[in-house]
């Protein structure tokens, strides 16, 4: 049973298009996460819930809306895809009741902006 | 400033021996997390083990344990008897305070190619 699943794996797209990246856990974790991996490999925070209620949203352009309509789901939505957004898009999930509140993490979503 | 410093952007390890990844941190929290992640070819992220800044010994799982030096802010990743899937890249994290949100903050990362 896969804990933190993401679709698409693959996502091949035109600069201006809007795209959705989905994220599911089935951990019972009540904190999911976005987080970019660039082409040099550095990953980055973007977005954090916990409850549904958004409580990290870093320095990211508001071409990307995060929303997560249950505890189990959060997704990214971005408007005007634009070159610089080719990444690899990560979700991950935690949990207060876990002592190091280590965070699981999907597969990615590779993004490719053409 | 670096919160995060990884100083060995690559290295080489025979099979079977031992390796000893760098990781150095900044805070001024009293209460933080160390977590070392690996990131294989295949590209998931896949958690290895977790030091809490008030834990007195140090972490171990399986192969992995984590040299956790908290005056020198340093934590470590030693990997006994290395196999070949462990070439990998592997990353140091931190996470400070709930304030902060339960972040990670990452390292540049360090790969890892185990020679047979």
């Amino acid at each position: 049973d896969t804990a933190v699943s993401q679709t698409p794996k693959y996502l091949v797209t035109q600069m201006g298009n809007d795209k959705s990246i989905k994220c599911e856990q089935n951990l019972g974790h009540d904190t999911m996460y976005w987080y970019k991996q660039d082409s040099k490999k550095f990953l980055k925070i973007m977005f954090s819930y916990n409850n549904k209620e958004l409580i990290i949203n870093e320095t990211v352009p508001n071409r990307f809306s995060p929303k997560s309509p249950d505890k189990a789901h959060l997704n990214l939505h971005i408007n005007s895809l634009e070159l610089g957004d080719s990444a690899v898009y990560f979700c991950a999930s935690s949990t207060r009741t876990s002592g190091g509140y280590e965070q699981y993490f999907g597969p990615g979503t590779r993004l490719t902006v053409t | 400033a670096q919160k995060i410093t990884q100083t060995q952007p690559g290295m080489f390890v025979q099979e079977k021996e031992a390796v000893t990844l760098d990781c150095t941190y900044d805070t001024s929290d009293q209460s933080y997390g160390l977590f070392w992640y690996k990131q294989p070819s295949s590209g998931e992220m896949i958690f290895l083990i977790y030091q809490g800044s008030y834990d007195e010994q140090n972490a171990t799982e399986g192969r992995y344990s984590l040299n956790f030096q908290k005056a020198r802010k340093s934590a470590n990743l030693v990997i006994s008897a290395s196999q070949l899937g462990d070439s990998a890249m592997y990353f140091c994290a931190m996470r400070e305070g709930w304030a902060a949100g339960n972040k990670l903050t990452f390292g540049g990362g360090t790969r890892v190619l185990v020679k047979p």
